[in-house]
């Protein structure tokens, strides 16, 4: 079955950078596009950005851009997030997710249990 | 970018209640939205897809419809293991964006 499993994450100060990594296993990595979202503590989930199935075309959330960027190996079944220029804001459980379906990009469907990223001096 | 608003923020219901949740975008999005519920620790699971598409797996006493800009979960007789938070996602253009969420407790 569909399993993806987030790492990376810990705490930063602010301004640092962070690779977060998101490995899949239990399904065809290189068909999909996938997302990542995020949720700070006791709120609401924000999605960040998606990167297509070929990583040609990638789309992010204006509070990001230009301090983060999605990437993935289709290789090593591996999606990554480049977090970088970190601030307080940013501190959030990030969560890897599959696109529901195949080549073209809609939504998430299967999610990782999240890493979690703590921004704080 | 697209708004989403979903009401009410907090639902206070009883096992076999009927629950309805709304979800308004603040311009039309077809039918490009889906429905999650998440519990407390735990990753969002996808329970609805393109407004009304159950997602294999998902008990029918789970909903889903609407188009345009108005749309609805409905949880027909509510069980147990459905308080959760449930939040509403469209996937029409980028950004991609979520509702508030909605807190569905025990009454």
């Amino acid at each position: 079955q569909v399993h993806l499993v987030e790492s990376g994450g810990g705490v930063v100060q602010p301004g640092r950078s962070l690779r977060l990594s998101c490995a899949a296993s239990g399904f065809t990595f290189s068909n999909y596009g996938m997302h990542w979202v995020r949720q700070a503590p006791g709120k609401g989930l924000e999605w960040v950005a998606v990167i297509s199935y070929d990583g040609s075309n990638k789309y992010y959330v204006d509070s990001v851009k230009g301090r983060f960027s999605i990437s993935r190996d289709n290789s090593k079944n591996t999606l990554y997030l480049q977090v970088s220029s970190l601030r307080t804001e940013d501190t959030a459980v990030y969560y890897c997710a599959r696109d529901m379906e195949m080549v073209t990009i809609t939504g998430p469907d299967y999610w990782g249990q999240g890493t979690l990223v703590t921004v704080s001096s | 970018d697209i708004q989403m608003t979903q009401s009410p923020s907090t639902l206070s219901a009883s096992v076999g209640d009927r629950v309805t949740i709304t979800c308004r975008a603040s311009q039309s999005i077809s039918s490009w939205l889906a429905w999650y519920q998440q519990k407390p620790g735990k990753a969002p699971k996808l329970l609805i897809y393109k407004a009304s598409r159950l997602e294999s797996g998902v008990p029918s006493r789970f909903s889903g419809s609407g188009s345009g800009t108005e749309f609805t979960l409905t949880i027909s007789s509510l069980q147990p293991d459905d308080f959760a938070t449930y939040y509403c996602q469209h996937y029409n253009s980028y950004p991609y964006t979520f509702g508030q969420g909605t807190k569905v407790d025990i009454k």
